[in-house]
């Protein structure tokens, strides 16, 4: 089946600091990539889809002005975490779906995020 | 109401016994749906599509009830490695930049020696 794949898989970083996260489609294009958190114990929760070559839908609750995503190729999407806070430790997950395809969603590996 | 419901559990059950968990959905226009599954820590990876006449995957078997927007899926003989979260997810759209899938909460199984 078709590969997404996050780059990195656990980052530990500093409060304050930012930290960017990748999702790649290896094999398809991915016109649409979406972007989730999950805390421990709870669901996914949807914070973004990502539209190539335009800005990114945000839901509601989530900050676009700290969560920065940019979608600038078919293939690449990226999660950026400015300032980070402790409160924003959580495993982010990205998804990706080919275009024109009716077929399920792929997922990256997922991110472990600690702030320290 | 959310878009996607399901039972978060969590059910505990036997092994070899047989659990259904259902999901329900609220817009009709609803095009595909997907069962899930996910480990502790890890991605969600795909179970098996459903569709609407119902399939079967070995243990599995989902089913499609759109006049009462739910769908539904049967382990038998459940295993221990059955232990994880399964995820409804529903796929509302059309194959364009504007589609949109939507998760529900999981269900946590934890099948028992």
């Amino acid at each position: 089946g078709a590969v997404v794949s996050q780059h990195p898989s656990r980052v530990i970083c500093k409060s304050g600091t930012s930290v960017k996260i990748e999702c790649r489609s290896l094999d398809f294009q991915a016109t649409t990539m979406f972007w989730y958190r999950q805390f421990p114990k709870q669901s996914l929760m949807l914070m973004a889809t990502s539209n190539e070559g335009s800005k990114a839908t945000y839901e509601q609750g989530v900050e676009k002005d700290k969560f920065l995503i940019n979608h600038a190729s078919l293939t690449l999407s990226t999660l950026t975490v400015t300032s980070a806070h402790p409160e924003d430790s959580s495993f982010y997950i990205c998804s990706a779906r080919e275009w024109g395809s009716y077929t399920e969603a792929f997922f990256g590996q997922g991110t472990r995020l600690t702030v320290v | 109401r959310k878009e996607v419901e399901q039972d978060p559990g969590p059910f505990n059950v036997p092994e070899g016994a047989t659990v259904a968990f259902n999901c329900t959905y609220s817009n009709s226009a609803s095009q595909s749906f997907f069962w899930y599954r996910q480990d502790c820590r890890k991605e969600p990876k795909l179970l098996m599509s459903v569709y609407s006449s119902g399939n079967e995957d070995g243990r599995f078997t989902a089913q499609l009830n759109r006049a009462s927007q739910y769908i539904s899926l049967l382990i038998r003989d459940s295993k221990l490695s059955d232990s994880a979260t399964y995820l409804c997810v529903v796929w509302v759209g059309n194959n364009n930049a504007g589609n949109m899938l939507t998760f529900g909460g999981g269900t946590r199984l934890m099948v028992k020696p």
